[in-house]
């Protein structure tokens, strides 16, 4: 299996600020690479696809970039409601694996 | 917009089976796989396997093979996974989610909370 560990597993940031939170495979796997938000008790929710594609009706804000096995999400300049936790996933090959998740606080 | 309707929340003993239904609006169902993930505050996120609306095929993860059953029901555009030897550390909330073609998980159903516990 493909493993992923992501970095750093919390973060705390103020609205305004730049994040990134990175995102390292096993092996490589070209741009098979996504990145999901999920707040609490909600479903995981879609923001890039393939690296770097923003998701439809996902603010711009949001980037992805990488390839291989080093990945990275930015986040331009946070706002309220980005106080979340973030999980990448491969899709590369099966088993599908996701990140242990990137927990990110109000400062 | 496709959305997934998933069953209500189930509490299982050790050693039962458990079978959560996932119903797809629009007339959609077809066209992409559905997959299931798990989430647990110990695993994290946990893809489980995928079944092809269309013919029925499967692929399951190494770590659910041989405990996990994916079906589907197309007429009712309905998908189901069947969880059997239950354990403890089964407890979780499991998604269903479909592939829109990307290699990505979107949408993603609500979740159905399956406890076990004797």
């Amino acid at each position: 299996d493909i493993q992923m560990t992501q970095s750093p597993s919390s973060l705390s940031a103020s609205v305004g600020d730049r994040v990134t939170i990175s995102c390292r495979t096993s092996q490589s796997i070209s741009t098979y690479l996504n990145w999901y938000q999920q707040k609490p008790g909600t479903a995981p929710k879609l923001l890039i696809y393939a690296a770097s594609s923003l998701q439809s009706g996902v603010p711009s804000r949001f980037s992805g970039s990488g390839s291989g096995t080093d990945f990275t999400l930015t986040i331009s300049s946070l706002q309220p409601e980005d106080f979340a936790t973030y999980s990448c996933q491969q899709s590369y090959n099966i088993p599908y694996t996701f990140g242990q998740g990137t927990k990110l606080e109000i400062k | 917009q496709v959305q997934l309707v998933q069953s209500g929340a189930e509490v299982e003993k050790p050693g039962a089976s458990v079978k959560v239904s996932c119903k797809a609006s629009g007339n959609t169902f077809t066209d992409h796989y559905i997959h299931w993930v798990r989430q647990t505050p110990g695993q994290g996120l946990e893809w489980m396997g995928r079944i092809n609306p269309i013919s029925g095929d499967t692929k399951y993860a190494p770590n659910f093979q041989g405990r996990v059953t994916l079906t589907r029901d197309t007429p009712i555009s309905t998908a189901y996974m069947e969880l059997s030897n239950l354990r403890s550390d089964d407890t979780a909330v499991y998604h269903c989610v479909r592939d829109p073609g990307v290699l990505a998980f979107d949408p993603w159903g609500q979740g159905t909370l399956v406890t076990v516990s004797s």
